[in-house]
């Protein structure tokens, strides 16, 4: 599976939305965008997923360019909860295994 | 709905010794991945069971091996404990879909092992 690009940290200020980034410039066709958290001490959570369309749930928005190229995870309204390291993952359709990165360190602040 | 679950929460076991760790996949779910999740890393995945086999293994030694029992639970065992073995133990479940591939994993809490 193709590698990830996310920056290391990010600071957001509560009630505020959150962007978070990553970079997958050799993705394959066949290649989900799929987007884990983890809160200290937790298993990682399930957020979103998408192929090249534009994605919403309860949680979160995903946006993903044209070119698929790179994508934008959204937290519309970030509460301290949302403190955590956010994993962006390539994932084939017809794959299994996670490869999980270093992930962004989202640190949401008062 | 309960979720993944896994037992115990916390270990701590000898060089040398082996250790069972257990999962409970979340109702619907017929597959069980295991990650080991070294301190201030990300999760790296070990294997992968399926109708009580072993589908998929990432890249560890024959020291670590699972089993998948009929009602979908699992085990990951751990022979000839080694110091580098601690870590955090994440089992994830998920369904197979009928054209290939799977859906989304969801993660248990995970199991803290120590070695000394």
């Amino acid at each position: 599976d193709a590698k990830t690009t996310q920056p290391p940290s990010m600071d957001c200020a509560e009630g505020r939305a959150a962007n978070l980034p990553c970079n997958h410039s050799t993705i394959s066709g066949n290649e989900y965008v799929y987007w884990y958290r983890q809160i200290h001490s937790q298993g990682p959570q399930y957020i979103i997923h998408g192929l090249k369309n534009n994605e919403t749930n309860e949680m979160a928005s995903l946006i993903i360019t044209e070119d698929r190229k790179s994508s934008t995870l959204i937290l519309p309204h970030a509460t301290l909860r949302d403190t955590a390291v956010y994993y962006c993952i390539l994932r084939r359709n017809a794959g299994n295994m996670l490869t999980f990165g270093g992930g962004t360190r989202l640190m949401v602040k008062p | 709905d309960a979720g993944v679950t896994q037992s115990p929460t916390h270990l701590i076991k000898t060089r040398g010794q082996q250790v069972t760790l257990r999962c409970s996949p979340k109702s619907g779910h017929d597959t069980v991945s295991w990650y080991q999740q070294a301190l201030g890393q990300g999760p790296q995945f070990i294997f992968q069971y399926y109708e009580e086999e072993e589908r998929q293994r990432g890249n560890f030694p024959d020291r670590f091996s699972g089993h998948q029992f009929p009602n979908y639970s699992s085990e990951l065992n751990v022979n000839a404990l080694l110091l580098g073995d601690s870590a955090l133990y994440l089992c994830a479940s998920s369904l197979k879909k009928t054209s290939g591939g799977e859906y989304e994993q969801y993660f248990g809490p995970g199991t803290r092992l120590t070695v000394t």
